[in-house]
């Protein structure tokens, strides 16, 4: 059964700080990898998504990377804002002979101080 | 629309009534899954579809639920008899078919969720 652990579990740093948020899963067999953002209240907005076969994906601010073979993927933020204050979920879904659901972690909690 | 539509979004009911939630997915994506998020939690898997083939129904928590689509259309989560423990939001995501070998094959997509609130 996959696993998803993500850690932090929450963060606090100061607007214009660099951070990595770190995501690690137990079985290396996945179709993908996904990173979203979830603000109070709201729906889960999607932020990058890493195939199988990359190493990493970047847009604007966020670069995420992946390693298969060690189970992990980490999200890179640079230059932090306040407005990036969310929680960050990170979704593994798995080979398609493998099943069809997507796990999630519990999450990153971020706050970004101004 | 642009996006995956959710209705109601917000439903109080009370103990024992039933309830109905709507997905209107994005068109031509052909997955849809429905997750629940209990309050500080992490996202529960529910159900998924996928086109015209049977439905994982594993993640349903008992028979008092159960969800239909027809096709690659709207779906409904059906909610018998609620519970104080259903209270959560159900949240819907349609997945982008793309071309095999795309780098946005297999991304999703989620709505904003319909929040209930069982009395």
């Amino acid at each position: 059964k996959q696993e998803v652990t993500q850690i932090p579990a929450a963060l606090s740093v100061p607007e214009g700080e660099n951070l990595v948020l770190n995501c690690s899963f137990t079985d290396s067999a996945i179709y993908n990898l996904q990173w979203f953002r979830q603000d109070p209240g709201k729906g889960l907005t999607s932020l990058l998504l890493i195939q199988s076969s990359q190493r990493e994906q970047t847009s604007g601010r966020l670069n995420a990377s992946l390693d298969k073979s060690s189970g992990r993927s980490t999200l890179y933020i640079a230059a932090s804002q306040p407005g990036d204050s969310a929680t960050y979920l990170c979704a593994v879904r798995p080979r398609e002979t493998s099943g069809s659901r997507l796990t999630f972690g519990e999450g990153t909690q971020l706050t970004v101080n101004p | 629309g642009a996006g995956v539509s959710q209705s109601p979004s917000n439903k109080v009911t009370e103990k024992g009534k039933d309830v109905e939630l709507r997905c209107d997915p994005i068109s031509g994506h052909t997955a849809l899954y429905w997750y629940r998020q209990r309050l500080g939690q992490g996202l529960e898997f529910l159900i998924y579809f996928q086109g015209n083939s049977a439905p994982d129904k594993s993640g349903l928590p008992s028979d008092r639920f159960s969800a239909e689509r027809t096709g690659e259309s709207v779906s409904t989560l059906t909610i018998q008899r609620t519970q104080q423990e259903d209270s959560a939001v159900y949240l819907c995501a349609s997945r982008y078919p793309g071309l095999a070998g795309s780098l946005r094959s297999g991304e999703l997509f989620f709505g904003e969720g319909s929040r209930l609130t069982v009395l």
